[in-house]
């Protein structure tokens, strides 16, 4: 099992250009997330996806589109990048037995627009 | 979600104990408190979680008080791999999914040799 994996690890894009990060789980999970890491700061919800065919916004969408491809994966495009998207990003996947649920990252894109 | 109040940073000698604290007063009846780590770099690691009851397992004890109130994270023994970011978390543990876990700035927690 690999687990969640992200790709690529590391990104540099100019202002104004676009580019999709990929997660994908091999875990048969049905929930799947994507977080932003800001420096000195806990997680931030970008977008999460409760099943398979449906996405919902987090704490903080602007800027960002999601699409929820199939079970495995979950992907994450930013259309015009700006510097304020300058992050580390951590996709995440879900299961849940009874009252037991945990979540499991990968790790983690490190994203910088100039 | 209710919110949790913990430490910024704390500093642990290898191979005693790291109690780790965590408060959330406004915590409600059905809300479950979780705690996760970051070691740097990596994405965050599961720990433990529970609702009113101890919890053990392999890698740490949460207990939580009688009020639930507040609780507190236990590493039995740590070690120089145990220094990581760790966060206490609570929220609603019904339905549909794990997708508003507000992680806060948790607690850096630095075990020294």
């Amino acid at each position: 099992n690999a687990g969640v994996t992200q790709t690529p690890k590391f990104q540099v894009l100019k202002t104004g250009q676009s580019m999709t990060l990929q997660c994908a789980q091999d875990m048969n999970h049905n929930s799947m997330y994507w977080y932003r890491q800001d420096p000195g700061m806990g997680l931030r919800l970008i977008y999460y996806s409760a099943s398979e065919g449906t996405t919902d916004k987090g704490e903080v969408p602007n800027g960002y589109n999601v699409s929820r491809l199939n079970k495995r994966e979950f992907s994450l495009r930013l259309e015009s990048a700006a510097p304020s998207q300058t992050s580390v990003y951590f996709c995440a996947s879900s299961y849940r037995i009874g009252t037991n649920e945990k979540l499991f990252f990968g790790s983690g894109t490190q994203l910088s627009v100039l | 979600d209710a919110k949790t109040t913990q430490p910024t940073s704390m500093d642990c000698a290898e191979g005693r104990a790291a109690n780790l604290p965590c408060n959330h007063s406004t915590i409600s009846g059905n809300e479950y408190v979780y705690w996760y780590r970051q070691i740097h770099s990596q994405g965050p690691q599961y720990i433990i979680h529970g609702l009113k009851n101890n919890e053990t397992n392999e890698m740490a004890s949460l207990i939580i008080t009688e009020d639930r109130k507040s609780s507190t994270l236990i590493l039995p023994h740590a070690t120089l791999r145990d220094t990581a970011v760790y966060y206490c978390i609570v929220r609603v543990n019904y339905g549909g999914s794990q997708g508003n876990l507000i992680f806060g700035k948790g607690t850096k927690l630095s075990v020294k040799p």
